[in-house]
């Protein structure tokens, strides 16, 4: 089993409409959760983090945790041709060092 | 600009020779991280540092050297040792120790794609 699963898509969804991006962690000690978004050829740039179950929003995007399910999920809401990307699911590990644990990530196609 | 730089962008090595990709960043950020990037798999960690002059062995560091004599640098050098080094490199700094939620959000540079030739 993998430390952090994410199914590998591609999801496509219409313009205007939600994406629901999901991702699985197997340590239940994990801490801190983040989502990175990934162009073809570019970095990872930050998403948002969550670090306590419920939702958290910030602007169209809403980051949902469940750890007691050990699930993180992602979405996006009026998707537009712009989202299409890799989302990397990460998982903070409890240690005491900062190490992230990525997924291979979900390719998202927004289609006009 | 606060941020992370790295270069080059593109970089090409011939068989059994070292190279050294660059990285730095002007956050003040006490951690810096290298990670490597293949098709198809996820972000894995070769080096970390947390503090200048002290730096640890990630998951994946044969093959592998780094430094850092600096705050702001955290140089990787590919040996020959490495077998498969074609790959998307990424550095990444973020605060060493935070207690407020987010301050540990690492942060990437642009990344060096490096080709064996």
């Amino acid at each position: 089993q993998k430390e952090v699963e994410q199914n590998s898509g591609p999801l496509s969804v219409p313009e205007g409409a939600i994406a629901s991006l999901n991702c699985t962690y197997s340590d239940r000690g994990s801490q801190s959760f983040f989502w990175y978004r990934q162009y073809s050829g570019k970095s990872p740039e930050l998403i948002m983090f969550i670090y306590s179950n419920g939702d958290k929003e910030d602007g169209r995007f809403t980051a949902q945790l469940n750890k007691a399910s050990q699930y993180v999920s992602l979405l996006i809401r009026d998707s537009q041709p712009s989202d299409s990307a890799t989302y990397l699911c990460a998982v903070k590990k409890n240690t005491g060092f900062q190490k992230l644990v990525f997924g291979t990530g979900t390719r998202l196609l927004v289609s006009p | 600009d606060g941020g992370i730089t790295q270069s080059p962008k593109y970089l090409f090595r011939k068989e059994g020779q070292n190279v050294t990709l660059s990285c730095e960043q002007n956050l003040n950020h006490d951690a810096m991280y290298w990670y490597r990037q293949d098709p198809g798999q996820g972000l894995r960690l070769i080096y970390y540092s947390q503090i200048v002059n002290d730096f640890q062995k990630g998951d994946i560091a044969e093959g592998y050297s780094v430094s850092r004599e600096k705050k702001e640098s955290f140089p990787l050098t590919v040996t020959s040792a490495q077998k498969n080094p074609t790959a998307f490199y990424l550095c990444a700094s973020s605060i060493r120790r935070s207690r407020l939620a987010g301050e540990d959000t690492q942060y990437f540079g642009p990344g060096t794609r490096l080709t064996v030739l």
